[in-house]
């Protein structure tokens, strides 16, 4: 079953315009919400999660139990911004974890 | 200290063949993940190993798979009998306990041709 639908596979914005990644998650239970970045030619690493109510490079997400989402904001988009995402899900556990199938952010100058 | 390292960086196998891929995750991390991630998806989870022992090895996706993490730090993954379809990267990842910030290695492309 998909546990985490990232709707948007390419998002292109403007250098200073509002970003808005979107994340569903299908989950019963307490899941734990992450997302991922990955920058060209790096690694994958944690970009924030929600449990920590973070905000990490201008980066904020909020949980919306009701609508099941995890949508990823920035209010003034950066060139650096640009990037692979994914949104993931960690069980109750932490044994598991499920990723989306990513969006990649363009952030044009 | 250095990040998570993972060898090779690049494997070719003729299909049929095995193949093991090495994960060295960070010194002192406990908890360790093993992801497959084909063209356009995500990643997807296939096995966690907490310590020695393999917690969670549900997302193995059948017995051609196996892994192992004998002393608790280096582990490696090994597939028999190679398909092409097991062409992906395979992504490691450690964390100091489950369920934390999760420290991705560089991955191995494996081709199966």
């Amino acid at each position: 079953a998909q546990r985490v639908t990232q709707p948007e596979k390419l998002l292109s914005v403007f250098k200073g315009a509002p970003v808005e990644l979107k994340c569903n998650y299908s989950y019963s239970g307490s899941p734990e919400l992450f997302w991922y970045v990955q920058y060209s030619r790096q690694r994958l690493q944690l970009l924030l999660r929600h449990i920590s109510r973070e905000s990490i490079k201008g980066f904020t997400a909020d949980l919306n139990k009701g609508e099941t989402s995890f949508h990823l904001k920035k209010p003034f988009a950066q060139e650096e911004d640009s990037a692979m995402y994914y949104c993931a899900l960690s069980d109750s556990t932490g044994n598991q974890f499920y990723f989306g199938t990513g969006t990649s952010l363009t952030v044009i100058p | 200290g250095a990040g998570v390292s993972q060898t090779p960086s690049n494997k070719v196998t003729e299909k049929g063949k095995y193949v093991e891929l090495r994960c060295d995750p960070i010194s002192g991390h406990t908890a360790l993940y093993w992801y497959r991630q084909s063209l356009g998806q995500g990643p997807e989870f296939l096995i966690y190993f907490q310590g020695t022992g393999a917690a969670d090895d549900s997302g193995l996706p059948n017995d051609r798979f196996f892994a192992v993490r004998p002393e608790g730090s280096v582990s490696t993954l090994k597939i028999q009998r190679t398909e092409r379809g097991d062409s992906a990267v395979y992504l490691c990842a450690s964390s100091s306990y489950r369920g934390y910030e999760q420290y991705f290695g560089p991955g191995t492309r494996l081709t199966v041709t």
